[in-house]
């Protein structure tokens, strides 16, 4: 069993589309949340849900839009891609507030690409 | 947001301990330092937490000093799967607004 899974693993797209990543979670965790990994590596938090409210929404283009119809659901939504926006995305979950004291759990990403 | 630098990579042969230390000079009273192991194509992994002086699992141990401003993350002998990043992580107290954030880690290289 997945805890939490992403849809889908690698997606191919050109500039100027709208596409949308899906994430499940199936541990009960209150919390979710999106991150983007650049080239570099380097793991950035973009948004964070808890119980199905906004809790994090970093400085990220008003063109990426989170939406949580549940609290194991946290879905993310891009329009009009560009080619900076080729990353790898991780959804999390975390049991209560953050991962201070809980620690994340990942999902194992969803490559994407802009061409 | 406390801080944290480790270094950017290292090496070690197999059978050997490694080492990790991360320093995280303004962590704060409530904070919990955590680290995590990422493979290649994979999302991060947790492998242990600790407030202070030692914790030890079945994966590794983690060793905090009184002052809190470091810990070392010890991996006991070390194999070719060991390879991957690893994430020194201080998050930003019990309950609160958590905004963390992972850098750049430190990319460990197992030699046979």
């Amino acid at each position: 069993d997945t805890a939490v899974s992403q849809t889908p693993k690698y997606l191919v797209t050109q500039m100027g589309n709208d596409k949308s990543i899906k994430c499940e979670q199936n541990l009960g965790h209150d919390t979710m949340y999106w991150y983007k990994q650049d080239s570099k590596k380097f793991l950035k938090i973009m948004f964070s849900y808890n119980n199905k409210e906004l809790i994090i929404n970093e400085t990220v283009p008003n063109r990426f839009s989170p939406k949580s119809p549940d609290k194991a659901h946290l879905n993310l939504h891009i329009n009009s891609l560009e080619l900076g926006d080729s990353a790898v995305y991780f959804c999390a979950s975390s049991q209560g507030w953050g991962a201070g004291n809980y620690g994340y759990t990942f999902g194992s990403g969803t490559r994407l690409t802009v061409v | 947001l406390a801080k944290t630098t480790q270094p950017i990579s290292m090496d070690s042969y197999e059978g050997q301990e490694v080492n990790i230390t991360c320093s995280h000079n303004n962590i704060a009273t409530n904070d919990y330092i955590t680290w995590y192991q990422q493979f290649p194509s994979q999302g991060p992994r947790f492998i242990i937490q600790g407030y202070k002086t030692k914790v030890t699992n079945e994966v590794a141990s983690l060793f905090i000093p009184a002052d809190r401003k470091s810990s070392t993350l010890s991996l006991p002998r070390v194999s070719l799967s060991d390879t991957a990043v690893y994430y020194c992580l201080v998050g930003e107290g019990l309950g609160g607004y958590q905004k963390v954030t992972f850098g750049i880690g430190t990319k460990l290289q197992v030699i046979p």
